[in-house]
């Protein structure tokens, strides 16, 4: 298993640019999430998604959407990239039960994003 | 919603010392506490976690405590050797029905020769 697989690695925009970070995850899990980490903030939730066609904000959201069409994958989007937006994101995965996480969350490697 | 605060920042112990981090939580419904270690330019990966029916889990030289009373949780690290280096992240949420994993604001650990 691949387990959870994030592209890209590295990203440089412009302000007002768009743009999609991938995620994908091989291990059937059901729960998905976007989590964003800047220096002293720790890891900060943007959506999870607990199932197909299911989704939901997290801490901060403004400014990304998401969707989840397929088990596998959980695409973030950002309309137009502000300087703010400069972080690196990790996508995360865990079984699901009743509808919602186990509790232990399998990490991609994460996107680093820089907004000029 | 659940908020978690995380203590110390930063920490640094000699080599062969413990570690101590403590982190407290708002929502008294939470009973899942996972622990996430992130060495420098990698992904957090879980090392601990505890659930809200016991007081203490011990794995090797790791351990964490919570008092669900005074709502906090510890993460212990003894004899630290140099690997141990690295962010740790404190988590609390609701097993079997979370959907939001909030987490502490991390701490960054070093251990000195």
């Amino acid at each position: 298993n691949a387990g959870v697989t994030q592209t890209p690695k590295f990203q440089v925009l412009k302000t007002g640019q768009s743009m999609t970070l991938q995620c994908a995850q091989d291990m059937n899990h059901e729960y998905m999430s976007w989590y964003r980490q800047d220096p002293g903030m720790g890891l900060r939730l943007i959506h999870y998604s607990v199932g197909a066609g299911i989704t939901d904000q997290g801490e901060v959201p403004n400014g990304y959407n998401v969707s989840r069409s397929t088990t596998e994958d959980f695409p973030l989007r950002l309309l137009s990239a502000a300087p703010s937006q400069t972080s690196v994101y990790f996508c995360a995965s865990s079984l699901a039960r009743w509808g919602a996480s186990t509790g232990e969350l399998f990490f991609g490697e994460g996107s680093r994003l820089t907004v000029l | 919603g659940e908020n978690v605060e995380q203590h110390p920042s930063t920490l640094s112990v000699q080599e062969g010392d413990s570690a101590v981090i403590k982190c407290t939580y708002s929502d008294s419904a939470s009973n899942y506490f996972p622990w996430y270690k992130q060495e420098l330019g990698k992904r957090p990966q879980l090392i601990i976690d505890i659930r809200s029916n016991v007081g203490e889990k011990k794995d090797q030289r790791i351990a964490v405590t919570l008092n669900k009373t005074a709502k906090h949780f510890s993460l212990h690290i003894t004899e630290t050797q140099p690997e141990d280096s690295a962010v740790y992240f404190c988590a609390a949420t609701l097993y079997s029905s979370a959907s939001k994993i909030i987490f502490g604001s991390g701490t960054r650990l070093s251990i000195r020769p």
